[in-house]
């Protein structure tokens, strides 16, 4: 099946910091790649829908200008959590769907714990 | 909002057992049903993509079945094996959009 990669898995930062979550298609195109979130013992909530070449169609209460999404070509898209604080501490996950496909391929997720 | 629910929570079972989980969705609206098998420390796989009321699915000793009209779907998993053990997620999606997803199935396959 088609690989989605996803890195980095775990990271941690201090409070105040920014950081950047990749998500690659390596062997397909993705014209359309999302985020999720997840936290304990909860669903995959979505985040936000990634188009290349567009701006990201964010889901409600989720804010934009703290959780940046960029689409810059077929196969990436990245997620910059900016200024984190202690409860953006969460896992955070992409997937990816072929160009006129249903199917979707997810990376491994990002484990993101702010200090 | 969809609201698409998993039972039971999580299952622990012995080798050789079989065992079934189901996934409620909301019947309006519908478009497609999918099921994800979800290791610890990988990215989710997907083990079906069913689309009309009344499809059966197989890969191997899993199977799916699907119900539109009343809204739920059954993954059965015949003689498990403790390779089995995961997270067993299903997710709705209505129209060509984004997935929503149960809070899944863990599922313990002790040898």
């Amino acid at each position: 099946g088609a690989v989605v990669s996803q890195h980095p898995s775990w990271v941690i930062c201090k409070s105040g910091t920014s950081v950047k979550i990749e998500c690659r298609s390596l062997d397909f195109q993705a014209t359309t790649m999302f985020w999720y979130r997840q936290f304990p013992k909860q669903s995959l909530m979505l985040m936000a829908t990634s188009n290349e070449g567009s701006k990201a169609t964010y889901e409600q209460g989720v804010e934009k200008d703290k959780f940046l999404i960029n689409h810059a070509s077929l196969t990436l898209s990245t997620l910059t959590v900016t200024s984190a604080h202690p409860e953006d501490s969460s896992f955070y996950i992409c997937s990816a769907r072929e160009t006129g496909k249903i199917e979707l391929f997810f990376g491994e997720g990002s484990r993101l714990t702010v200090l | 909002i969809l609201n698409v629910e998993q039972s039971p929570q999580s299952l622990h079972v012995q080798e050789g057992d079989s065992t079934n989980f189901t996934c409620s969705f909301p019947s309006s609206n519908f478009y497609a049903l999918h099921w994800y098998r979800w290791e610890t420390a990988k990215s989710p796989e997907a083990l079906f993509v069913m689309t009309l009321n009344g499809d059966e699915k197989k890969k191997g000793r899993i199977s799916a079945t699907l119900n539109t009209k009343e809204g739920y779907s059954y993954l059965y998993i015949k003689g498990s094996q403790p390779e089995d053990s995961a997270t067993y997620l299903c997710a709705q999606t209505s129209g060509y959009s984004t997935l929503t997803f149960g809070k899944g199935t863990m599922l313990l396959v002790s040898p």
